[in-house]
């Protein structure tokens, strides 16, 4: 059964960079398939989908983050990373890594992580 | 691109029904939407994917025969019967848009379920 588990700083502060990656475990990111994405979500707000990528390293963004967000996969090392740049308190959240099939079919998020909280202060 | 609208609160006594909307925002009544649940701690759950034809495709995996969708319009809409304990969670429905550059998923505020 694959499994996603984020990773980086709980605390950023603002102008700063956050940096955030996404470990698969029982499934091998290669095998192709896949788009995986991040998403958020701010406290009482709703989910928010950051951007994709997939395993050739072709990725889409949300145009309200395209200018800030930079998303990448590490094939050799079975994860895929999000960098936010010019964070500030808005961006406190709690995000999420997912996958999400590339198909004609049902192609919703299957597999999410268990999110992590980022939290924009000095 | 679409708008989804959700309630933010909804509640229902154990063992009764509720139904959960997601509304669409006009010209948008041909899209189908996911339904997600997402339990406090943990990742979101994939439920099912719902159109005007009703459930599209399969329940996500574990999803019990209590859940059910239907689609009219521009809603969107999760009804769970014979409600458990369990089942109090916040529910988000989410739809993907446009394509290339100009691809965006989007979701709706959520709803939080309580159960009485």
């Amino acid at each position: 059964q694959v499994q996603l588990q984020e990773s980086g700083p709980g605390l950023v502060k603002p102008s700063q960079t956050l940096s955030l990656t996404c470990s698969v475990s029982g499934g091998s990111i290669s095998s192709g398939g896949y788009y995986w994405s991040w998403l958020r979500q701010p406290a009482g707000e709703g989910l928010e989908w950051i951007g994709r990528v997939d395993t050739s390293g072709s990725t889409n963004y949300n145009p309200s983050l395209k200018s800030r967000v930079s998303i990448s996969v590490d094939t050799s090392k079975n994860q895929f990373s999000l960098k936010l740049t010019s964070v500030t308190a808005a961006d406190t959240a709690v995000y999420f890594c997912a996958r999400h099939p590339i198909t004609v079919g049902v192609d919703a998020f299957d597999i999410w992580g268990q999110g992590t909280m980022v939290t924009v202060s000095s | 691109q679409p708008v989804l609208t959700q309630p933010p609160s909804a509640s229902a006594s154990l063992g009764a029904s509720v139904t959960l909307t997601c509304t669409l925002s006009s010209g948008y009544s041909d899209y189908k939407v996911d339904w997600y649940q997402h339990r406090p701690g943990k990742g979101p759950r994939f439920v099912m994917r719902v159109g005007t034809g009703g459930i599209v495709g399969y329940k996500g995996d574990g999803i019990p025969d209590r859940f059910s969708v239907l689609g009219s319009g521009l809603n969107r809409n999760l009804t769970i019967k014979n409600i458990q304990e369990e089942d109090e969670s916040d529910y988000h429905c989410g739809t993907d848009h446009g394509s290339g550059s100009n691809f965006v998923w989007v979701f709706g505020g959520g709803t939080k379920l309580t159960v009485l």
